[in-house]
């Protein structure tokens, strides 16, 4: 069955700093990846997903296969930023999501 | 982040009452799902529907029902037999190959 981990459920860094979510995943075959996220009374939703390569808001992610991560990285955190965000992987077509247990980002002034 | 819409947005239950939960989507999509939120355990997902009349159960099905007899509708009902339904329900909507649209939740909790 397929797995997403997120290490981390609290991650605290300073504003300014460089902020970088961990997510690995357990699939043998070539899955899709995504990061959502959850800001404050607001609804999930999506932030990207590794088949787009983009930079949205300043974050960034790069599917790793020979590490099964999908890391998401920021070179500088803003307070906005302070949300919960969950990796989550599907193995195509309309199948549903697996998601990890999530990581909240607090950004500290 | 329009076009789904949950209702309502909180829900009580007394011990032993079914409850239905509303999701509502006008994105004309094919797939719809529903999870449930807790605290530290992420999104599980509950039941899931492909296309109209069809679903299929997910890793927490006991204790929840669904049906799909319209694509814009998928209602979620919590039975008497779901022994911990206090929780956040997502519902989620999504085209084929495409990302998947959240609603905004029901928060239900028994008294």
């Amino acid at each position: 069955a397929q797995r997403v981990t997120q290490p981390e459920k609290l991650l605290s860094v300073f504003k300014g700093a460089p902020v970088e979510l961990k997510c690995n995943y357990s699939y043998s075959g070539s899955p899709e990846l995504f990061w959502y996220v959850q800001y404050s009374r607001q609804r999930l939703q999506l932030l990207l997903r590794h088949i787009s390569r983009e930079s949205i808001k300043g974050f960034t992610a790069d599917l790793n296969k020979g590490e099964t991560s999908f890391h998401l990285k920021k070179p500088f955190a803003q307070e906005e930023d302070s949300a919960m965000y969950y990796c989550a992987l599907r193995i195509g077509g309309n199948t549903p999501l697996v998601f990890g247990k999530g990581t909240r980002l607090s950004v500290i002034a | 982040d329009g076009g789904i819409t949950q209702s309502p947005k909180y829900l009580f239950r007394k011990e032993g009452q079914n409850v239905t939960l509303s999701c509502e989507q006008n994105l004309n999509h094919d797939a719809m799902y529903w999870y449930r939120q807790d605290p530290g355990q992420g999104l599980r997902l509950i039941y899931y529907s492909q296309i109209v009349n069809d679903f299929q159960k997910g890793d927490i099905a006991e204790g929840y029902s669904v049906s799909r007899e319209k694509k814009e509708s998928f209602p979620l009902t919590v039975t008497s037999a779901q022994k911990n339904p206090t929780a956040f329900y997502l519902c989620a909507s999504s085209r084929v190959y495409n990302e998947q649209f959240f609603g905004p939740g029901t928060r239900l909790t028994v008294l």
